[in-house]
């Protein structure tokens, strides 16, 4: 099973910031990384899938990059929409991973 | 507008069995392969299940293989989750999701969830 560890567990920031949120895999999942994002209540929403493309509606100010085992989600400029949990998620081999989550919290 | 409307959810006792459906609308349920992914109470998501569009594959968590079965009747757009000998360790919110047309292993649409507990 690939391990998926996400970093920090919380970051703490200030609207207009830029958020860099890291995912460690624990073997290669080539470019098969995906993002979401989820607010307190609510179920979580497609961001990023192989690793730099944006799903539908999503703004440009999150981007993806990455490669093998090491993987970043960059939200440049904050919105105080952003504020939520996001998740890592490998579709390299079953079973299907997801990482712990970043809360980035203001 | 795609929509999936779980139900289902409940409290059962340890060892005992449910079943969760969830309604789909809005896109061709039959071309899109669908999976449910849970999330236990204050944690993260964890990939249950994911069943191919014409219900012939599916592939399962280790913590749910041989306790839980998926199924599907595209003529009425409508996934299942079959739950059985159930721990309290399954207790969670599970949400269906939708697999893209392309068949890549990642949920594109997500519904709201049903809640699961399992306590005596």
């Amino acid at each position: 099973e690939i391990v998926l560890t996400q970093s920090p567990a919380t970051l703490s920031l200030s609207p207009g910031e830029r958020a860099t949120l890291s995912c460690r895999a624990s073997q290669s999942v080539s470019s098969y990384l995906t993002w979401y994002q989820q607010k307190p209540g609510q179920a979580p929403r497609l961001l990023i899938y192989d690793v730099s493309n944006r799903a539908t509606g999503i703004p440009a100010r999150f981007s993806g990059s990455g490669s093998g085992t090491d993987f970043t989600l960059t939200i440049s400029n904050l919105e105080p929409e952003d504020f939520a949990v996001y998740y890592c998620q490998q579709r390299s081999s079953w079973p299907l991973t997801f990482g712990g989550g970043t809360k980035v919290e203001i | 507008e795609v929509q999936l409307l779980e139900s289902g959810g409940g409290l059962v006792q340890p060892g005992g069995s449910l079943r969760l459906s969830c309604a789909a609308s809005g896109f061709t349920f039959s071309s899109h392969a669908m999976s449910w992914v849970r999330q236990a109470p204050g944690k993260g998501l964890e990939w249950v299940s994911t069943l191919n569009n014409n219900g012939g594959s599916a592939y399962f968590a280790d913590s749910v293989r041989g306790r839980f079965t998926v199924s599907r009747d595209n003529s009425q757009n409508t996934l299942s989750l079959h739950m059985h000998s159930l721990r309290a360790e399954d207790t969670a919110v599970y949400y269906c999701a939708t697999i893209p047309l392309s068949g890549t292993q990642y949920f594109q649409h997500w519904g709201q969830g049903t809640l699961v507990t399992v306590s005596s």
